[in-house]
């Protein structure tokens, strides 16, 4: 089992970035999957999921309206829409298989917004 | 979506037990028994110690526990010993379909 974050980086307030979270050693259409970041020093915040075929998603108060989680099964990859970016969302962001049994984690990737 | 709310920290001594809360709300811990409990070290990524209020993970240690009292979740170290020192985060599902985690206890073994 495998997840692999791609996206991250320096970014400037107000701008966009596209996560990508790659799966393998596993059946992505399986699993609701997640994102979850966590600012430097900080704890972990659940931030999104989305259901097995990408129908139901949900979102954390704090992000709702700016980001947008999505997938495609067929590309075993998840994704998260982040646009107008704060300096508050300066954290590492996960990709989660599962909240409970079937739980995995990636290795992060880091967002940092600044001027 | 407040986070639910833990010790910042808790300490003890190599083979005590140790108890960590997670004291949510009526939109959360008590209405579900979706309670899961992670562990995690320094630079690396939350591992999964409990799922399901009490249910273990093949591979995780008997020493780890855990159990739900309203609208209060724990979870219970035993035997510690010195590779348990770190970061443990409860996290539940709640009403609003979302989940939410706990600010974080920060475990030092003495």
């Amino acid at each position: 089992v495998q997840l692999v974050e791609t996206g991250g980086g320096l970014v400037q307030p107000g701008g966009s970035l596209r996560l990508s979270c790659v799966a393998s050693g596993f059946t992505l259409s399986d699993y609701w999957m997640h994102w979850v970041r966590q600012a430097p020093g900080q704890g972990l915040v659940w931030v999104s999921r989305i259901n097995e075929d990408g129908i139901v998603s949900n979102y954390a108060d704090s992000v709702k309206g700016r980001f947008t989680i999505s997938r495609d099964n067929a590309k075993n990859t998840v994704y998260l829409q982040i646009n107008s970016l704060r300096a508050g969302d300066t954290a590492m962001y996960y990709c989660v298989r599962d909240l409970r049994d079937y739980n995995y984690w990636g290795q992060g990737t880091l967002v940092t917004v600044s001027s | 979506q407040s986070a639910l709310t833990q010790p910042a920290s808790v300490s003890g001594s190599p083979g005590q037990s140790i108890t960590i809360s997670c004291t949510g709300t009526s939109s959360d811990i008590g209405t579900y028994n979706f309670v899961s409990w992670f562990q995690q070290h320094p630079g690396k990524a939350p591992k999964l110690l409990v799922y399901d209020v009490n249910y273990r993970p093949s591979g995780v240690s008997n020493r780890f526990s855990g159990s739900k009292s309203g609208n209060m979740a724990s979870l219970t170290i035993s035997g510690l010993q010195a590779e348990d020192e770190a970061d443990y985060y409860c996290n539940s599902f709640t009403t609003a379909n979302t989940h939410v985690f706990g600010g974080g206890t920060r475990l030092t073994v003495l």
